[in-house]
């Protein structure tokens, strides 16, 4: 079985406040790792996509970071705003053209 | 462009019974992927294809069957239901290979009783 993880499970924050998630995966057989915004009541639309070890990406306020060697990424919201909240959810494809998901990070920004 | 879109949103089925869901996308994608979301866990691949004609398995394959006739196209068969496929069903798509972004369908959400 392999273990993609999401940490924190959940985080409240305050409007304008930054915060940052984690999403740790296997460091061996790495080949892309992709992050996924997740609205109430409707699908998954992807953020970024990622594939080289220092890979910086940045969307507006979003940005995120890759180590595929020590096996993690973090996900960076500056100056959270309500329509921030979402459920934000990690995506590791390894070389097996398989793709594991984690659990994902319920954010909620209080205005 | 639609995306990607399934059928039906809404399911019920008994114990035993079979039913296909329906998944099309119009952006002629070459990738297509099934996903199940049951509560408190991530998403987990079913099975995926990489292109008309050519399917493999995912991580939970067990008690389903995908064809890919054509590339729009990538029905999920379920064959006598059971109530832990009681879930609910996300079909996705895209461009490329594993470094594309995907797209998903709305979603099925499938009771077994």
């Amino acid at each position: 079985i392999l273990n993609v993880e999401q940490s924190p499970q959940s985080l409240h924050v305050q409007e304008g406040d930054s915060t940052n998630f984690t999403c740790s995966f296997p460091s061996s057989n790495f080949y892309a790792l992709h992050w996924y915004r997740w609205e109430t009541a409707k699908s998954p639309e992807a953020l970024f996509v990622m594939t080289l070890n220092g890979d910086e990406k940045k969307k507006g306020r979003i940005s995120a970071t890759l180590n595929t060697k020590e096996g993690y990424s973090y996900l960076y919201i500056k100056g959270s705003q309500p329509e921030d909240s979402a459920t934000y959810l990690c995506a590791f494809s390894n070389t097996g053209n398989q793709f594991y998901f984690g659990t994902g990070t319920s954010l909620t920004v209080i205005p | 462009n639609a995306g990607v879109t399934q059928t039906p949103k809404f399911r019920i089925l008994k114990i035993g019974q079979s039913m296909t869901l329906q998944c099309t996308q119009d952006m002629n994608h070459n990738y297509m992927y099934w996903y199940r979301q049951d509560p408190g866990m991530g998403l987990k691949l079913i099975y995926y294809s990489v292109g008309a004609g050519i399917t493999d398995k995912g991580e939970v394959p067990n008690g389903y069957n995908v064809s890919r006739s054509t590339t729009e196209d990538f029905p999920l068969r379920l064959e006598l239901a059971a109530p832990s496929q009681t879930s609910v069903y996300f079909c996705a798509s895209s461009y490329q290979a594993r470094t594309y972004e995907q797209y998903f369908g709305p979603g099925t959400r499938l009771t077994v009783t």
